[in-house]
């Protein structure tokens, strides 16, 4: 069973401190989707990164930047020089693309609070 | 483009009656999941439709249901309430090209309270 963990529950920031979240997942497939979503307190998920299990490459857009290990089963996220606007809870995901599964399991999420 | 657009945005209802909720996706977009979360059990999958079809589904009671209209919009059910059923009900949709491997957009979500 695949399963996703986001051992962080909380973490606390001061503005323009660099902070990492940490994503470590299970799964039995070699084919299968990693996801950051951010839900800030509207509620609504929005979407940051796909990354697929062959591509381990790391990726940066603008103050954010993935780094995808599948030797340590890891996709960790880190966010550079953070903002306030940066407090929301940050979620990762996992989709598994072959074995005729395509539940999609998320952490349990880690909130993230930056203070001015 | 508009979003990804849910109603209601709250609900209230009481033990053992059903309620339906509305999701109507990004224009173009084919597939459409459904998504609990609750402070316990965290974030759910519950099912996902593909052309009027149901997909995939979670491990969720038959008391929950779906259905897509040939415009791709989405209703779930959940009859029989239970207290446990209060929660934010988040719909996304996708192209529908890779099931929910595939890029989701989240709507706004439905807040239901069951007393």
């Amino acid at each position: 069973a695949q399963k996703v963990t986001q051992a962080q529950t909380e973490i606390s920031v001061v503005e323009k401190e660099d902070v990492t979240l940490d994503c470590v997942y299970e799964t039995r497939d070699t084919t299968y989707y990693l996801f950051w979503y951010k839900q800030p307190p509207s509620g609504e998920l929005v979407f940051l990164i796909r990354r697929n299990s062959f591509d381990e490459q790391n990726e940066i857009s603008g103050r954010y930047s993935w780094n995808f290990q599948k030797s340590t089963s890891s996709f960790n996220f880190t966010i550079t020089a953070s903002q306030v606007v940066d407090s929301a809870v940050y979620f990762c995901a996992l989709s598994e693309a072959s074995g005729g599964s395509y539940i999609p399991t998320f952490g349990r999420g880690t909130s993230l609070i930056v203070h001015p | 483009k508009a979003g990804v657009t849910q109603t209601p945005r709250y609900l209230i209802k009481t033990r053992g009656q059903q309620v339906t909720l509305s999701c109507s996706p990004i224009s173009g977009h084919r597939s459409v999941s459904w998504y609990q979360q609750t402070p316990g059990q965290g974030l759910q999958f519950l099912f996902e439709y593909f052309s009027e079809t149901q997909r995939n589904k979670g491990n969720f009671p038959g008391r929950f249901s779906g259905r897509q209209f040939s415009n791709s919009r989405s209703e779930m059910n959940v009859s029989t309430l239970e207290l446990g059923d209060s929660a934010l009900y988040l719909c996304a949709s996708a192209t529908g090209t890779a099931g929910t491997t595939d890029t989701q957009y989240f709507g706004p979500g439905t807040r239901l309270t069951v007393l």
